[in-house]
Parts: C-alpha cells; sequence; structure tokens
C-alpha cells in the first residue's frame, strides 16, 4: 500500500524558515517524480514545486521560487521542501504527491494527508 | 500562466441527477488535463486523467471530456457520495489548477 507522510509543518513567524519532510513507503520511490501542493484555508489547490525522480530536475511555481528548494534522499524514501523567508501566504496544509504517467501527461496520483504551515505573527 | 477557470462555483443537484462541470484553459493545453474530487477533511482522488481516460476504481458514472481550451466533467447520475469539491488540472505548462466546483445535495 502507497504511504506518503508529511510532517514538519506548525506555527511560524513572517520571515522565518521552515522545512518539511514527507516519508514515502509502498512503491518505488527513486522511479517516480514527485510534488508539493498546498491549499490555503478554505481555498482551492495550488501546485508548489516538483522534482525528478534522481533530483536533478526541478520546479517552482513563480509565488514560491527563490524562496523554496524541492530536494529528496532516494535512499531514504524522503521528500523535502526547505522554504525561507516564509510570507502569511504561505499559510495553508501542504500535500506530497507522486506523479504518474498513465497517459502522455503527468498527474498527481498518491497524495499524504498534509501537514498544515501558519504563517503569523 | 495558464489560468483554469471553472463554472459553476456551486453544483447543487438532487441525487440521480445529471451534473456538468466545466473547466476553461486561458491557454490550449491539449487533452493534457485532469480532474481531481475532494471530499471534505481529505486529500484529493485523480478521477480523470488526459481529458478522458478514468483512472483505476474510478466509476464509470465519472466521464470527461473536452480538448484545447475547453474541458467538461460528467457525472451521470449524482450519489450521496459524490458530494465534494472538484478540481481540473493541466500538465501542458507546468501544473495549474482550477479555482474548483463545489457539487452538494439540494
Amino acid at each position: 500500500e502507497v504511504q506518503l507522510l508529511e510532517s514538519g509543518g506548525g506555527l511560524v513567524q513572517p520571515g522565518e524558515p521552515l522545512r518539511l519532510s514527507c516519508a514515502a513507503s509502498g512503491f518505488t520511490f527513486s522511479s517516480y517524480a514527485m510534488s508539493w501542493v498546498r491549499q490555503a484555508p478554505g481555498k482551492g489547490l495550488e501546485w508548489v514545486s516538483s522534482i525528478g525522480g534522481y533530483g536533478s530536475d526541478t520546479y517552482y511555481a513563480e509565488s514560491v521560487k527563490g524562496r523554496v528548494t524541492i530536494s529528496r534522499d532516494n535512499s531514504k524514501n524522503m521528500l523535502y521542501l526547505q522554504m525561507n523567508r516564509l510570507r502569511a501566504e504561505d499559510t495553508g496544509v501542504y500535500y506530497c504527491a507522486n506523479l504518474i504517467t498513465p497517459g502522455h501527461s503527468m498527474y498527481f496520483h498518491h497524495w499524504g494527508q498534509g501537514t498544515l504551515v501558519s504563517v503569523s505573527s | 500562466e495558464n489560468v483554469l477557470t471553472q463554472s459553476p462555483a456551486t453544483l447543487s443537484l438532487s441525487a440521480g441527477e445529471r451534473a456538468t462541470l466545466s473547466c476553461r484553459a486561458s491557454q490550449s493545453v491539449g487533452t493534457s488535463l485532469a480532474w481531481y474530487q475532494q471530499k471534505p477533511g481529505q486529500a484529493p482522488r485523480l478521477l480523470i486523467y488526459d481529458a478522458s481516460n478514468r483512472a483505476t476504481g474510478i466509476p464509470a458514472r465519472f466521464t470527461g471530456g473536452g480538448s484545447g481550451t475547453d474541458f467538461t466533467l460528467t457525472i451521470s447520475s449524482l450519489e450521496a457520495e459524490d458530494v465534494a469539491v472538484y478540481f481540473c488540472q493541466q500538465r501542458n505548462n507546468l501544473w495549474t489548477f482550477g479555482q474548483g466546483t463545489k457539487v452538494e445535495l439540494k
């Protein structure tokens, strides 16, 4: 059974850093691109960042580019999101998800239950 | 950025009725579009990929269609368990989501 377990969320002050982690199990982790998707309270989904299976390809949404770094450790089946200079608008639930290509494009398949990040003074 | 606009914002229907959800892209995405279902307190679930293909385990009452900039998700006969927010998502240029359509029972 595929499991994705996020951790590292919490209450932080604006401008502070935070590192999110996602522990993966139940699939061959290195064979899958991975992503972070966030959801502000009561709002829709926003893609944040994605990383290829071997970590060499990374992609970021414009809203976080330059403040966020995605990385992975395939030896530990772990995905990370280092967030710096946090802003109030970064508040939300952060989900990790694996990407699949069932046809001709990549989509978010399995999702974790999310970790809540609150940015407030 | 390819903006996805979903309509209506809320769809209120009776059980057994047909639900039609719309997603319009600001730029063509070909058929690189997916639909997700999110129930309260849960993570999203992939329903449809490449515009019209059902993901594994998705009931046949869910049908996706469209190409280019205009897409639809149809639920042929609404059931109580279908109450959720539905999001479209494009994968032609990075990834973006629509703002969601809430489906509720009348």
